[in-house]
């Protein structure tokens, strides 16, 4: 596509539940970044794709956060046990390679854990 | 890790004013990043940075790269409503690999 596409835009579960977000870079893009935004808050860093290069996890907040992406296009974040906490809009942006890149971010999936 | 300083968090001007805003860093970044954020979406690139020293300017906008690679600042002139946002500042370090940094925005208000 045109741009990056994320799903769902807006997502509200209980907590303890498990959810996923997904991202759709735009084609041919190598680089994939997850970014946390909470409320009044800047964009935390979470994790980053780059090529077949083994992910950046470091700012996975904790082991109930994990993302994949396969085939070096989409990416899907998985949250576990969801907490009221984890409640934050997920951005994701894609660069056609690291390094100098500028990002490209799509419109970011609302979670709300009720 | 690195953190990129920016403040105050809010700001409110009136609209046809100037308005300037300082990122800092205690680390030196290779690339100096400036993006908008509208409600309800995702950061828009502004304006990119990439030697010490460069000055560069789209439309209203004008950013610079500090010459000692630990600052940037981004002014926007004769504001207009439509630039109400959080404006994000982001530091890149020199490698392939490396992610971007970002600051935690200023919300800009313009009053009309």
């Amino acid at each position: 596509g045109a741009g990056v596409s994320q799903s769902p835009s807006n997502k509200v579960t209980e907590k303890g539940k498990d959810v996923e977000l997904r991202c759709d870079p735009i084609s041919g893009h190598t680089a994939l970044y997850w970014y946390r935004q909470s409320l009044g808050q800047g964009l935390e860093f979470l994790i980053y794709f780059q090529g077949n290069s083994a992910p950046d996890k470091s700012g996975l907040p904790s082991d109930r956060f994990s993302a994949e992406r396969t085939g070096g296009s989409v990416s899907t974040l998985t949250i576990q046990r969801t907490q009221q906490e984890d409640s934050a809009v997920y951005l994701c942006a894609s660069s056609p390679q690291g390094g100098l890149s500028v990002l490209t971010f799509g419109a970011g999936s609302r979670l709300t854990v009720l | 890790g690195q953190q990129l300083n920016q403040s105050p968090q809010s700001m409110f001007i009136q609209e046809g004013e100037d308005v300037s805003m300082n990122c800092t860093s205690s680390s030196i970044f290779n690339t100096w990043l400036w993006y908008k954020q509208d409600p309800g979406e995702g950061p828009v690139l502004l304006i990119a940075l990439y030697k010490a020293g460069e000055l560069t300017s789209n439309g209203r906008l004008t950013a610079q790269f500090g010459i000692t690679r630990k600052d940037s600042f981004l002014n926007i002139s004769a504001s207009i409503p439509s630039d109400v946002g959080i404006y994000f500042c982001a530091g890149q370090l020199a490698g392939a690999n490396s992610k971007l940094t970002f600051g935690k925005g200023i919300t800009l208000s313009v009053r009309p």
